[in-house]
C-alpha cells in the first residue's frame, strides 16, 4: 500500500515570496491533515479536512496561509508571502475516517522549507 | 500550543540498554499515542494507550499511563542503534485531534 506522498521534499525561498506544497494521501482516506513542525518542537496542526470540507483550521495563520482539498483527494498548502518564522517542516497526514479518537494518522515524509 | 512536556529532551545510551522517556500533559484525554521520527523523515505511529488502560506492550515497547498524575512513559527494552530517533507523545481528545509534545531525542550508540 502506498503511503502519504508529499512534494517537494525541500524548498528554499526568500522572505515575501510564495510557496506551495502538495500532498497525496493514502487511497481511500477521508481525512487529511497539515502540520507545521519547527525545529526542536513537535508537530502543530494547521488544518484538518474531512473529505473536501474544513473541520479545524483554528491554528492556520489565515492572513498568509491557505489550503484546499479539491475533490476530497489531493491537497495543497500555500504560504503567501513567506516570513522567516515559517521555516519548518510541513507534514501531511491522513487517516481512514478521522474525527475519532482511535484513528491512526499516517504521515508523509514532509517538506522542509527554509525562508532566507 | 503544545499539550505534552517530555523528559528528558535528549537521551544517550549504549546498545542493549533500556531507554525510558516520560510525557506529562495538562488536560483530560481520550487516549495517548507515541510516535517515532527518524531524522528528516515523517512520523511513524508506535502505540496507542486508552485512558482506561494502565499499561500496554508491543514488541520491545512498554507504555504506561497514569491519568491521576497526567503522565505516561515509554520504555524501549534492549535498545538497538536503529532505535536512534526522536520520540513524541501525543494526547488525543474525543474528536481525534493530536497534540504533540516537544519530543525526546534518543541516541543509541553501538
Amino acid at each position: 500500500e502506498a503511503g502519504v506522498a508529499q512534494s517537494p521534499r525541500y524548498k528554499i525561498i526568500e522572505k515575501r515570496q510564495s510557496v506551495a506544497f502538495w500532498c497525496n494521501p493514502i487511497s481511500g482516506h477521508a481525512t487529511l491533515y497539515w502540520y507545521q513542525q519547527i525545529l526542536g518542537q513537535g508537530p502543530k496542526l494547521l488544518i484538518q479536512f474531512q473529505n473536501n470540507g474544513v473541520v479545524d483550521d483554528s491554528q492556520l495563520p489565515k492572513d498568509r496561509f491557505s489550503a484546499e482539498r479539491l475533490k476530497g483527494v489531493d491537497s495543497t498548502l500555500k504560504i503567501q508571502p513567506a516570513k522567516l518564522e515559517d521555516s519548518a517542516v510541513y507534514l501531511c497526514a491522513s487517516s481512514l475516517l478521522g474525527g475519532r479518537s482511535s484513528d491512526t494518522q499516517y504521515f508523509g515524509p514532509g517538506t522542509r522549507l527554509t525562508v532566507l | 500550543s503544545q499539550q505534552g512536556e517530555e523528559d528528558p529532551q535528549a537521551l544517550s545510551i549504549q546498545e542493549g540498554e533500556n531507554a525510558t522517556m516520560n510525557c506529562s500533559y495538562k488536560t483530560s484525554i481520550n487516549n495517548l499515542q507515541w510516535y517515532r521520527q527518524n531524522s528528516g523523515r515523517g512520523l511513524v505511529h508506535l502505540i496507542l494507550i486508552r485512558s482506561n488502560e494502565r499499561e500496554k506492550h508491543s514488541g520491545r515497547l512498554r507504555v504506561t499511563l497514569d491519568t491521576s498524575k497526567k503522565s505516561s512513559s515509554l520504555l524501549i527494552t534492549a535498545s538497538r542503534a536503529a532505535d536512534t530517533a526522536s520520540y513524541f507523545c501525543a494526547t488525543v481528545n474525543q474528536g481525534g485531534k493530536l497534540i504533540f509534545g516537544q519530543g525526546t531525542e534518543l541516541s543509541v550508540k553501538p
